[in-house]
């Protein structure tokens, strides 16, 4: 059963930093692309970025709100997607999902349930 | 910026069909923006619907349908049901960022 468990949300300043975790298991996580959409409270979705597989170099694509801001990494021993946010603006207060990609071109199918990152002083 | 513009909200009654479009802000969508849909229900993560303009998961009900229509990606739902209520979200491919709609309300009443 594919299974994808996000963590380490909270409550973080602005100009703050916090690191993201998404945790994935039911599948080879080294031969999937990633990615990191998420929705701030009682708005639409926002993508935010993509990392690529193994056999793409991990390479990774941003949007422009987060570009410079955000990186994504991957750990594949570990089976482990990560978002690392710094710079934090109160606009970035959203929940956070991490999902697994179908193909390099197409979207999304698995989803992980979110995790909220408020940024507020 | 690119703005992708979806009907903020839509109502059909059940039994109906309601057909939700997703236009691009710089022109036409053709099947190189890879358009997927998604379902949101209040509470919950989004559910992919359809990929690559046409391609349903495995856990897409028939009744959902995906196409091309007029120069937008459209999402087509035939024979509504009460649990098709929520909101629908498109998603297009820009040759590197993706970037959603901004998603329709569907009433189902």
């Amino acid at each position: 059963e594919v299974q994808l468990v996000e963590s380490g949300g909270g409550l973080v300043q602005p100009g703050g930093s916090l690191r993201l975790s998404c945790a994935v298991s039911g599948f080879s996580f080294s031969d999937h692309y990633m990615e990191w959409v998420r929705q701030a409270p009682g708005k639409g979705l926002e993508w935010v970025g993509r990392s690529r597989d193994k056999a793409s170099g991990y390479s990774t694509e941003y949007a422009a709100s987060v570009k410079g801001r955000f990186t994504i990494a991957r750990d594949d021993s570990m089976n482990s997607l990560y978002l690392q946010m710094n710079s934090l603006k109160t606009e970035d207060t959203a929940v956070y999902y991490c999902a697994r990609i179908v193909g390099a071109t197409t979207g999304s199918d698995y989803w992980g349930q979110g995790t909220l990152v408020t940024v507020s002083s | 910026q690119t703005v992708v513009t979806q009907e903020p909200s839509l109502t059909v009654s059940p039994g109906g069909t309601v057909t939700l479009t997703c236009a691009s802000s710089t022109g036409a969508v053709t099947s190189g923006y890879y358009p997927n849909w998604f379902q949101q229900k209040p509470g919950q993560a989004p559910r992919p619907l359809i990929y690559s303009t046409t391609n349903k998961h495995s856990w897409t009900p028939a009744r959902f349908s995906g196409s091309l229509l007029g120069g937008k990606a459209a999402l087509t739902l035939s024979g509504v049901q009460p649990e098709d209520e929520a909101d629908y979200y498109c998603l297009l491919y820009y040759s590197g960022p993706w970037v959603f709609g901004g998603g329709t309300k569907l009433t189902v009443l």
